[in-house]
């Protein structure tokens, strides 16, 4: 069964502390991880596309990797702004997304 | 940049009403997607629909429907409410032979039901 995997749950960092979350996917034949940020009660916001290992994008402090197995989003340097809750996702049969748990980020300043 | 609309954004039932949620997608996209989110959860894919036709079906109860009609906007009708059925309920639309395959999502329609 396809299965989309996140951790930590949650994340508590200082401001400037960098880190990274894991996604773990296992769909054979991957055709597109996403990476989506959510704010409490708001759609999903579109971050990354990655189709193949080894590819990396960034935005601002945030930069999005990809193995054959798992994807990281790597949070550099943050701010508290950027506590929401980061989902990672991939399509799945047809063209739905199948969403993991997602990771909790909160930034204190 | 036009976004995805979702109406109405809150709406209030009472059990065994009936509901029904508009979306209307991004301009030029010719699909749409719908999901719910229950409280604490990650996103649940309900139904998509392809140049007004229904393309997926995921986890819908049979007491949903769905359909897309020819200016793309979509709408989602949802019979004998039911408590479980209080959730946010989104939207999103992509154009699906081109761009990356992300799917853009609108802000939600947040159901409770009484």
């Amino acid at each position: 069964e396809d299965q989309v995997t996140q951790s930590p749950e949650a994340l508590r960092l200082q401001e400037g502390e960098s880190s990274s979350l894991n996604c773990s996917y296992t769909v054979s034949g991957l055709r597109g991880l996403f990476w989506y940020r959510q704010d409490p009660g708001k759609g999903p916001e579109f971050l990354f596309t990655l189709y193949s290992a080894g590819e990396e994008k960034e935005k601002e402090r945030l930069k999005a990797t990809l193995t054959k197995k798992e994807s990281f989003l790597h949070i550099t340097a943050p701010k508290p702004e950027d506590s929401a809750t980061y989902l990672c996702a991939e399509h799945t049969s047809g063209s739905r997304l199948t969403f993991g748990e997602g990771t909790q980020l909160t930034v204190n300043p | 940049a036009a976004g995805v609309i979702q109406s109405p954004r809150h709406l209030i039932k009472e059990k065994r009403e009936t509901a029904t949620l508009k979306c209307y997608p991004i301009p030029r996209h010719d699909t749409v997607y719908w999901y719910q989110q229950g409280p604490g959860q990650d996103p649940q894919f309900l139904i998509s629909f392809y140049e007004k036709m229904q393309s997926d079906k995921g986890s819908i109860p049979d007491r949903f429907s769905a359909q897309q009609f020819s200016d793309y906007h979509s709408e989602l009708n949802m019979s004998s409410l039911e408590l479980g059925d209080s959730a946010l309920y989104f939207c999103a639309s992509r154009l699906l032979f081109a761009g990356g395959g992300e799917q853009f999502f609108g802000p939600g329609t947040r159901l409770t039901v009484l």
